[in-house]
């Protein structure tokens, strides 16, 4: 069974940028039959969807964060990553790193535990 | 403000059967599969629904999924305790090209 386990900085000042790792174990994430991403969830709040990634390259990104977002997965250390920029308070949130059923479903079957970030100075 | 309007909660009693309603638009439920998500305190979110109405290996035929033109409905039969939680529906849309999750439903169990 997947497992997903993401680790990020639990701290992060305003502008910087914000890393996240996720570590994929017992599934490969050059499975052609799915996608890997990144949701987050600002406290008390909904789901929002950060972007998703294949083994190809392809990526999709939320367009609202688009310009400050980069998405990379390292196939030899089954791991995806997480870079956002200029992060500010709103950036704030617990972020999930999830496998996504490709074939245009846009189902997430699988989420990690999911790590918190805090944007303050 | 999500593209997908939810409910924001729903109760009903143990044993009992509750529906969750997703409205939504052309471009996004009216064109692309719904997804639903259960998420209980503490927890990540769990995905209940795919394709609008298929249940995951290990999602109990308590919860079923319907879509009906630019709405979409989750079901749940048999009400438990554990039921409790919130409950987001989730589809892409076309014209924010973007992945899309509804503002969430709370489901209490009296």
């Amino acid at each position: 069974q997947v497992q997903l386990q993401e680790s990020g900085p639990g701290l992060v000042k305003p502008s910087e940028t914000l890393s996240f790792t996720c570590s994929v174990s017992y599934f490969s994430v050059q499975d052609n039959n799915y996608w890997w991403g990144w949701i987050r969830q600002p406290p008390g709040k909904g789901l929002e969807w950060i972007g998703s990634i294949y083994h190809s390259g392809s990526t999709w990104y939320n367009p609202s964060l688009k310009s400050r977002l980069t998405l990379s997965l390292d196939s030899p250390k089954n791991q995806l990553s997480l870079n956002l920029k200029y992060v500010t308070a709103a950036d704030t949130a617990l972020y999930f790193c999830v496998r996504q059923i490709a074939a245009s479903t846009w189902a997430f079957d699988s989420w990690g535990q999911g790590a918190l970030v805090s944007v303050s100075s | 403000q999500s593209v997908l309007t939810q409910p924001p909660s729903v109760s009903a009693a143990p044993g009992q059967r509750v529906t969750i309603s997703c409205s939504g638009s052309s471009f996004n439920i009216g064109n692309h599969y719904v997804s639903w998500y259960q998420q209980v305190p503490e927890t990540a979110p769990k995905l209940l629904i795919l394709k609008d109405d298929k249940r995951p290996s290990g999602i109990p035929d308590r919860f079923s999924g319907s879509k009906s033109g630019t709405s979409a409905t989750l079901a749940i039969t048999g009400l438990q305790t554990g039921d409790e939680g919130t409950y987001y529906c989730e589809t892409w849309d076309s014209s924010l090209v973007a992945a899309v999750f509804g503002g969430g439903t709370h489901v209490t169990v009296l």
